[in-house]
C-alpha cells in the first residue's frame, strides 16, 4: 500500500531533549515535506527537500534540522525542544516536480514538550 | 511572497444548503491552487485541484486570478462534508514551497 508513515506518533518529552520524528514513503517520491499544525495558525511548513541531499528551509525553520540521505526518509529533528515546539507534525511527499504535485500525508505525530 | 487567506474560521450551514468556503490568494506570477481537506481522525488528502477543473465529492472551484480566489462550493451540502478546508498555493516551478491557509472548519447541521 503507497503510503506515507510517521514515528512516533505521539511523543512527550522534556524541554532540552534532543529527539527525531522520522518519515519514510514507499512511492519513489522526490518531493518530501515537513509541516507543524497548529490552532488558529493552519498548516506551516518547516522544512521541505526537493531530491536526496537537497533541503531548504519552509516558513518556520527555527529550532529544526532534516536531513535526505536517502529518498524514502525525511527525518525531523529537534536538537533542543522547547514548549513552543508543542504542535502535531505531518510529513508530506509528492512526486517529481516538488509542490505543483499533490502532496501525501502521513498520520501525524503529536508532540508534547514539557 | 506567497500568501493564501482564507477568512472564516468557521462556517456553520444546514444540510442541503449551499456551501461555499473562500479563499484569496497573493502571488505575482501564475499560481497553482489546491483544496486540501482533513476529516476527523484523518490524514491531510488532496479534494482537488485549479488545473484538473474537476468537481470532486460535488465540490468545485474556479481561480479566478481578477479577483485572486479560489473560492470552494457545493450546491447542496451533506454531514460527511464536516472537516477542515485548506486552501493552498504553489508557484508554478518546483522550487517554490507550497504555502497552505490557516484554513476553515465547515460544520454542516442536520
Amino acid at each position: 500500500e503507497a503510503q506515507v508513515t510517521q514515528n512516533p506518533r505521539y511523543l512527550i518529552t522534556v524541554t532540552g531533549k534532543k529527539l527525531t520524528v522520522t518519515c519514510s514513503q514507499n512511492m519513489n517520491h522526490e518531493y518530501m515535506s515537513w509541516y507543524r499544525q497548529d490552532p488558529g495558525l493552519g498548516l506551516r511548513q518547516i522544512y521541505y527537500s526537493m531530491n536526496v541531499e537537497v533541503t531548504d528551509k519552509g516558513d518556520v525553520p527555527e529550532g529544526y534540522k532534516v536531513s535526505r540521505k536517502e529518498k524514502r526518509n525525511f527525518p525531523l529533528i529537534l536538537e533542543s525542544p522547547s514548549p513552543n515546539q508543542t504542535s502535531l507534525y505531518f510529513c508530506a511527499s509528492s512526486e517529481v516536480g516538488g509542490s505543483s504535485y499533490e502532496q501525501y500525508f502521513g498520520p501525524g505525530t503529536r508532540l508534547t514538550v514539557t | 511572497a506567497q500568501r493564501v487567506t482564507q477568512p472564516e474560521k468557521l462556517l456553520s450551514v444546514f444540510k442541503g444548503a449551499p456551501v461555499e468556503l473562500k479563499c484569496n490568494y497573493s502571488y505575482s506570477g501564475s499560481p497553482e491552487l489546491f483544496w486540501y481537506v482533513q476529516y476527523s481522525r484523518q490524514r491531510l488528502q488532496l479534494l482537488l485541484r485549479h488545473i484538473s477543473r474537476e468537481s470532486i465529492k460535488g465540490f468545485t472551484a474556479d481561480l479566478n486570478k481578477g479577483e485572486t480566489s479560489f473560492h470552494l462550493k457545493k450546491p447542496f451540502a451533506q454531514e460527511e462534508d464536516s472537516a477542515m478546508y485548506y486552501c493552498a498555493l504553489s508557484g508554478n516551478s518546483g522550487n517554490t514551497p507550497l504555502v497552505f491557509g490557516k484554513g476553515t472548519r465547515l460544520s454542516v447541521i442536520a
